[in-house]
C-alpha cells in the first residue's frame, strides 16, 4: 500500500542550529508533495509544496524542501531555526490524480532558546 | 485572511447516538474533504467532495459516516450510530483547486 514515512518522531535542537527532517514515500506514479506544520494549540497549515518543476521549492517562513525523485523523498530544510518553530511537522503526499492527502506520522520538532 | 473554522471545537456524545460536525469552508472553494486523527496515530483521509457529491471516501468511510452541503456555506459530517473508536479530532479542509488543501482547527470527537 501507498504510504508516507517521517523517520524522525521527535527531534530536539538548539536556536540557530539547521534542520532536516526526513519523508519518503512509497508509490511510483505521480505524486504532489506537501509538507504542514501544526503549531501547538493552532491547525494544521500548509508551509510548502511542489507539483512539478524546479524540485528545490520554498515556503514560509525560511522553510525549503527538494523533491528527489530517485530516492522517493521530499526532506524539509531550514539553515536556522528558532524557538517558534517548536512544533509539529507533517509530510503529505497526493498519488496520482487522486485528491486525498497520505499524510506520515509527525515530526515533533522542540526548540530551546 | 480568509479560514476554514469547524464546530463544536469538542463534541462528547454516548455510543450508539448520532453526530454532526460542521465546516464552514474558505467561501471560493470547490473541494471539501474530511479528515481524522485518532490519538497517537496518522491523520487519515476520510471523503472528498466536489460539485455535490462524494469524489473519493477511504474504507474507513462506511456506511455509518454521511457528508452534506446543506446550504452554500455550510459542509458537514454525519455519524450516524457512533462507536467507541469513532473517538478522533476530525478536520475539515477545503480548496480551490484539487490538492492545495487548507485545514480547520478540527474538532475532537470523545464517544463514552
Amino acid at each position: 500500500a501507498q504510504s508516507v514515512s517521517q523517520h524522525n518522531h521527535h527531534v530536539i535542537l538548539s536556536e540557530a542550529a539547521s534542520l532536516e527532517l526526513g519523508c519518503n514515500y512509497s508509490y511510483g506514479g505521480t505524486v504532489n508533495l506537501f509538507w504542514y506544520v501544526q503549531y501547538p494549540g493552532q491547525h494544521l497549515q500548509l508551509l510548502l509544496k511542489y507539483f512539478s518543476g524546479d524540485p528545490l521549492v520554498k515556503g514560509i517562513k525560511g522553510f525549503e524542501a527538494e523533491f528527489i525523485k530517485s530516492k522517493f523523498s521530499f526532506n524539509l530544510r531550514k539553515p536556522s531555526v528558532q524557538w517558534s518553530d517548536t512544533a509539529e511537522y507533517f509530510c503529505a503526499v497526493t498519488l496520482g490524480g487522486f485528491q486525498k492527502l497520505v499524510f506520515g506520522t509527525g515530526t515533533r520538532l522542540l526548540v530551546s532558546p | 485572511e480568509p479560514e476554514v473554522t469547524q464546530t463544536p471545537s469538542h463534541q462528547v456524545t454516548q455510543m450508539g447516538q448520532e453526530v454532526i460536525l460542521r465546516c464552514v469552508p474558505i467561501s471560493n472553494h470547490l473541494y471539501f474533504y474530511w479528515y481524522r486523527q485518532i490519538l497517537g496515530q496518522k491523520v487519515e483521509f476520510l471523503v472528498s467532495f466536489y460539485n455535490n457529491e462524494i469524489s473519493e471516501k477511504s474504507e474507513i468511510f462506511d456506511d455509518q459516516f454521511s457528508v452534506e452541503r446543506p446550504d452554500g456555506s455550510n459542509f458537514t459530517l454525519k455519524i450516524r450510530s457512533t462507536k467507541l473508536e469513532d473517538s478522533a479530532m476530525y478536520f475539515c479542509a477545503s480548496s480551490e483547486r484539487a490538492y492545495e488543501q487548507y485545514f480547520g482547527p478540527g474538532t475532537r470527537l470523545t464517544v463514552t
